[in-house]
């Protein structure tokens, strides 16, 4: 089943903060953040694995709780690079460490000047 | 740099028309993947290859086929394209294992 992402559009100021949550019904193994600018290929952020991980890259950020079985995306300080679609990818546990992940529905981010 | 690469950007079919998707990876990957993108329905999967000629379904995988006789290559196939095939496809390739994926720039389809 496919994980819901929250919220499903935002519109943010140069300079702002955002956050996008990705909640799944399933025990999660691994939670992955992919970008999207428009009329490109999906991009890869980062992985988060079991285990409450907190892992960053530049001025974004990501927290994955094993629990609620959901993880959220920090972008602070926005910049107009950061506008595109997130995508989050989750793998459950049990799944044979394949690779395969299943795909939110996606969080349409604009920063604007 | 590492490329997956996508036979056409655009293409326009006929209801009926058998149509061929092809991707093709230079990383030596072993795992590669056909995903489904329509609005606010995000990235969904069709069919997923972890070695030649080995496949499995993916959430989507009705109307759709698919075959891998190279490891560099996966092509997805439309037996009979109908006009909910309409969307844009997006081909991946990873290596095995909780690693990234590599995205091709898609397929734009249309169906008439």
């Amino acid at each position: 089943q496919q994980p819901v992402q929250s919220p499903q559009a935002v519109i943010l100021r140069e300079g702002e903060d955002a956050v996008i949550n990705c909640s799944s019904s399933k025990a999660l193994y691994s939670v992955h953040w992919y970008r999207q600018k428009h009329g490109e290929a999906p991009v890869f952020l980062m992985i988060l694995l079991k285990g409450g991980e907190q892992k960053g890259h530049e001025k974004i950020s990501a927290s994955f709780n094993e629990k609620k079985q959901q993880s959220s995306l920090y972008l602070t300080a926005s910049q107009l690079s950061y506008s595109g679609t997130y995508f989050c990818g989750t793998e459950g546990i049990g799944s044979s460490n394949t690779g395969k992940l299943i795909f939110g529905q996606g969080t349409t981010l604009q920063v604007k000047p | 740099d590492v490329k997956v690469t996508q036979s056409s950007r655009y293409l326009v079919k006929r209801t009926g028309e058998k149509v061929f998707l092809e991707c093709v990876q230079d990383m030596d990957h072993e795992n590669m993947f056909w995903y489904r993108q329509d609005p606010g329905l995000g990235l969904r999967l069709i069919y997923f290859s972890y070695d030649v000629k080995m496949k499995e379904k993916g959430d989507i995988p009705e109307g759709y086929s698919v075959s891998r006789e190279k490891k560099e290559r996966f092509s997805l196939i439309l037996e009979s394209a109908s006009t909910n095939q309409t969307s844009m496809y997006l081909c991946a390739s990873s290596s095995i294992g909780r690693v990234k994926q590599f995205f091709g720039p898609g397929t734009r389809l249309t169906v008439l």
